[in-house]
């Protein structure tokens, strides 16, 4: 019953290494996100999708990557990870952006 | 580009009420949202006002003038539940980008 879920919940790993977060809607929203969190609490815009296609890219270093196999699933792969990841990174959905639902979010922690 | 101020910090007595405030620039402007996040949770959707005025819902409303470029959330009848982290936020970008606020911690107190 879980609208928007992701995986893992928690992410810990190395300097340099390579991880993926997947998210999964179920709510047949066409737009979906991805956020980051900082550990003062500051939530910034990284990507959005809509119906599979990038929409917004918010400047966000090349190493991340994100992708949408259809409208329900966004996932995001990280390359050469770095101290400075470490944050909480949610997903979310929406129908008009108004109303946005987030998942349970990923705590990344990069040692 | 977007900017939205907020309080970083506010305390209040459980029972009282207590009023959040955004104030914000934008390049457009559809309308103010505002979300609760609790310490380890997801931000969750409270309201939306796209015009002027006081919309209520429960113990919690929101208001918002667009010709001053500000919005507040106001909690009424406090619970210690509520002690929790409040954003405001306004979608742009043809309604694909959400931009939000700096967040303020509302710590309730017995």
């Amino acid at each position: 019953d879980t609208a928007v879920s992701q995986t893992p919940k928690y992410l810990v790993t190395q300097m340099g290494n390579d991880k993926s977060i997947k998210c999964e809607q179920n709510l047949g929203h066409d737009t979906m996100y991805w956020y980051k969190q900082d550990s003062k609490k500051f939530l910034k815009i990284m990507f959005s999708y809509n119906n599979k296609e990038l929409i917004i890219n918010e400047t966000v270093p090349n190493r991340f990557s994100p992708k949408s196999p259809d409208k329900a699933h966004l996932n995001l792969h990280i390359n050469s990870l770095e101290l400075g990841d470490s944050a909480v990174y949610f997903c979310a959905s929406s129908r008009e952006n108004n109303e946005q639902f987030f998942g349970p979010g990923t705590r990344l922690t990069v040692l | 580009g977007q900017s939205l101020e907020q309080p970083s910090e506010v305390t209040a007595v459980e029972g009282a009420i207590v009023q959040i405030n955004c104030t914000y620039q934008t390049s457009g402007f559809y309308g103010l949202s505002w979300y609760q996040q609790h310490d380890g949770g997801a931000p969750t959707f409270l309201s939306y006002n796209a015009l002027d005025g006081l919309e209520e819902t429960g113990r919690f409303s929101s208001f918002l003038s667009r010709s001053d470029s500000y919005g507040y959330l106001l909690l009424q009848e406090l619970q210690m539940k509520d002690s929790a982290s409040y954003f405001c936020a306004v979608p742009s970008g043809g309604y694909q980008k959400v931009t939000f606020g700096t967040g303020t911690k509302l710590q309730v107190i017995p």
